[in-house]
Formats: C-alpha cells, sequence, structure tokens
C-alpha cells in the first residue's frame, strides 16, 4: 500500500462548478498537509497549508483535514478554466527545517468555458 | 525576487553515461531539496541539503547523488544511467524556518534516458 493514495483522474468540470479532491494516507505520523498546484511543464506551487486535523480557507479554495479516517480534500468553488492543472496533494511527519514531502500521483483537473 | 532556476530544461542521455544537473535556488533560501517525477505520479524525494551538507535521503541508491555550493546553489548528479531514470527532476528551495512557508519548485529538467 502507497503511503498516499490519490485518485489521478482525469476530471473534468464546467466552469462555475464545484471541485472536489481527495487524497488519503497510512501514516498517522503525517502532521503537515499541503496541495500544490502544477501547470503542465512548471514546477508545483504551494496552494493551501493545514497543520492538523481542521478546516482552512483561502479564497475559492477550501483545505480540509481528517486525521482520523487519514483523509484530506481541497475544494474549488466558482471553478474557473485557469484551475486546469494537476492537483498534487502532499504530506509530512516534520515541520522543521529538514522537512520532506510525501505527495499524492496528482489529479488532473480540467474546466471548461 | 528571483526564483528557483534550473539546467538544462531538457536533455536526452544514453544508458550507462552520467548526467549532472543543476539549480540556482531562490534568493535567500539555503535548503535545497531535489525531488524526481517520472510521467503520470508525484514527485518523490531524493535529497536534500543545508549548509553544502546532504540532510536527509530518500529511498534512492547511491549513484544519485549531490552537492551544495556556498552561494547554495545545487548539483544533481546521476551515475550509470537506467532506462527508469528518465523523469522530470525538480529542485525545491525553502528558507529554512519551517514547512509553513512550503518549497519554490523550479520548472525542471526533463532527463530522457534512450
Amino acid at each position: 500500500q502507497k503511503e498516499v493514495e490519490q485518485d489521478p483522474g482525469p476530471l473534468s468540470v464546467p466552469e462555475g462548478a464545484i471541485v472536489s479532491l481527495n487524497c488519503t494516507y497510512s501514516n498517522s505520523a503525517f502532521q503537515y498537509f499541503m496541495w500544490y498546484r502544477q501547470y503542465s511543464r512548471k514546477g508545483p506551487e504551494l496552494l493551501m497549508y493545514t497543520y492538523s486535523s481542521g478546516n482552512k480557507e483561502d479564497g475559492r479554495f477550501t483545505a480540509q483535514v481528517d486525521k482520523s479516517s487519514k483523509y484530506i480534500s481541497l475544494f474549488i468553488r466558482d471553478s474557473q478554466p485557469s484551475d486546469s492543472a494537476t492537483y498534487l496533494c502532499a504530506m509530512s511527519d516534520s515541520g522543521g527545517s529538514n522537512y520532506k514531502l510525501t505527495f499524492g500521483k496528482g489529479t488532473l483537473l480540467t474546466v471548461n468555458p | 525576487e528571483t526564483g528557483v532556476t534550473q539546467s538544462p530544461t531538457h536533455l536526452i542521455k544514453t544508458r550507462g553515461q552520467q548526467v549532472t544537473l543543476r539549480c540556482s535556488s531562490q534568493s535567500g533560501h539555503n535548503t535545497v531539496s531535489w525531488y524526481q517525477q517520472a510521467l503520470g505520479q508525484g514527485p518523490q524525494f531524493i535529497f536534500q541539503y543545508y549548509r553544502e551538507e546532504e540532510n536527509g535521503r530518500g529511498n534512492f541508491p547511491p549513484r544519485f547523488s549531490g552537492l551544495q555550493f556556498p552561494n547554495y546553489s545545487s548539483e544533481l548528479n546521476v551515475n550509470a544511467l537506467e532506462l527508469d531514470d528518465s523523469a522530470l527532476y525538480l529542485c525545491a528551495s525553502s528558507s529554512g524556518q519551517g514547512i509553513g512557508r512550503g518549497y519554490t519548485f523550479g520548472s525542471g529538467t526533463r532527463l530522457t534516458v534512450v
């Protein structure tokens, strides 16, 4: 079993839809959870960061972490064509200076105008 | 503020050869991490450098090695290339102030081994 599982999609939605992206994980030591967005031919860029369980909102994006279920989600409201990208969940057991991230496979999202 | 710059952007090597990939970290960042991203996969941690020393390593064989220089730039060296080494190699720099600020990734070097 992989440490982090993420449905690779692809996921195609109409503009304005609410998008739900999810990851599950098996390592109970993970405490730090992130979502990265990766456009084609680019490196990943940090979207959301959450420590431990709970919700975090930033504009159209909401990240949720449920440590009891080992399940994290990213919701995108009012999705735009510019949101079309691969979304990667990432996790770490350490939040200090030498942290390393364990990534999911990524979900390819296309938002159609 | 400049971002993370990687060179070259693409290269093709033959199995058994050696390759060196280069990374200039973002201004003010003293920690560099390297990740391998195979096609259709998420990035996998190779190793991290802090103050010119290896500061953690993932599940990669010793033929993957690296360096960090006093200006915090870094190199990734891969010896005895195998076909499975074909991937996007990502360099990520960070400030060493903890996970909250995240990495700044470069756009990567696409390595093809034939």
